[in-house]
């Protein structure tokens, strides 16, 4: 198993644009969850599903979305991309929800310009 | 809100030193605590977590809720222990997201 993947790598976009980022979970696991990593700072949680379903959100505007899939991976959406979306952002998989460990992707680099 | 403080930003150790990476959480209830590593160009992964009190790769680390403390210690610190570590704190209840620190970068020098 290649653990966590997700793509894009990197991305450029401009401001206002909008932009999908997508997440495989290690297989068998159910539960994701996205995290925005801003330059400098610890990674900051924005949503977590499992089987389909939103089950936690953090403090993120409207602009950003997500959802889950039958086969559970996740794509996450942001809206009319501010400079400050610009961030690493990670995706984690674990089997459930409680206190299962989170494996974490390599993260997709977006730069909005 | 629960917050995780790692007050250094930076730390440079030499080969054989101890190290204490510091972390402090503001909750009141029982927090699940959690170190993250990161070597240079790997993904975030897992080093130890205070519910298994295991000893992983020789760093041990210890609760202490009178102090609010998760500080990560070590005995004698390698060159490959060079990484970003990130403290971070889950809480129960519906919502089982990880709060992070900002980080700690460990230099272990030759």
């Amino acid at each position: 198993d290649a653990g966590v993947t997700q793509s894009p790598t990197h991305l450029i976009k401009t401001r206002g644009q909008q932009v999908t980022l997508r997440c495989s979970p290690i297989s068998g696991h159910k539960s994701v969850s996205w995290y925005q990593q801003v330059l400098g700072q610890g990674p900051q949680f924005i949503f977590q599903y499992y089987e389909k379903e939103e089950r936690g959100r953090g403090n993120f505007p409207d602009r950003f979305s997500a959802r889950q899939f039958p086969n559970y991976s996740s794509e996450l959406n942001v809206n009319a991309l501010l400079l400050g979306d610009s961030a690493l952002y990670l995706c984690a998989s674990s089997l459930g929800m409680g206190n299962n460990e989170q494996f974490f992707g390599p993260g997709t680099r977006l730069t909005v310009l | 809100a629960q917050r995780v403080t790692q007050p250094e930003k930076l730390l440079s150790v030499f080969k054989g030193a101890p190290v204490e990476l510091k972390c402090n959480y503001s909750y009141s209830g029982s927090p699940e605590l959690f170190w993250y590593v990161q070597y240079s160009r790997q993904r975030l992964q897992l080093l130890l977590r205070h519910i298994s009190r295991e000893s992983i790769k020789g760093f041990t680390a210890d609760l202490n809720k009178g102090e609010t403390s998760f500080h990560l210690k070590k005995p004698f610190a390698q060159e490959e222990d060079s990484a970003m570590y990130y403290c971070a704190s889950i809480t129960g209840g519906s919502n089982y997201k990880l709060t992070f620190g900002k980080g700690t970068l460990l230099t272990v020098n030759p």
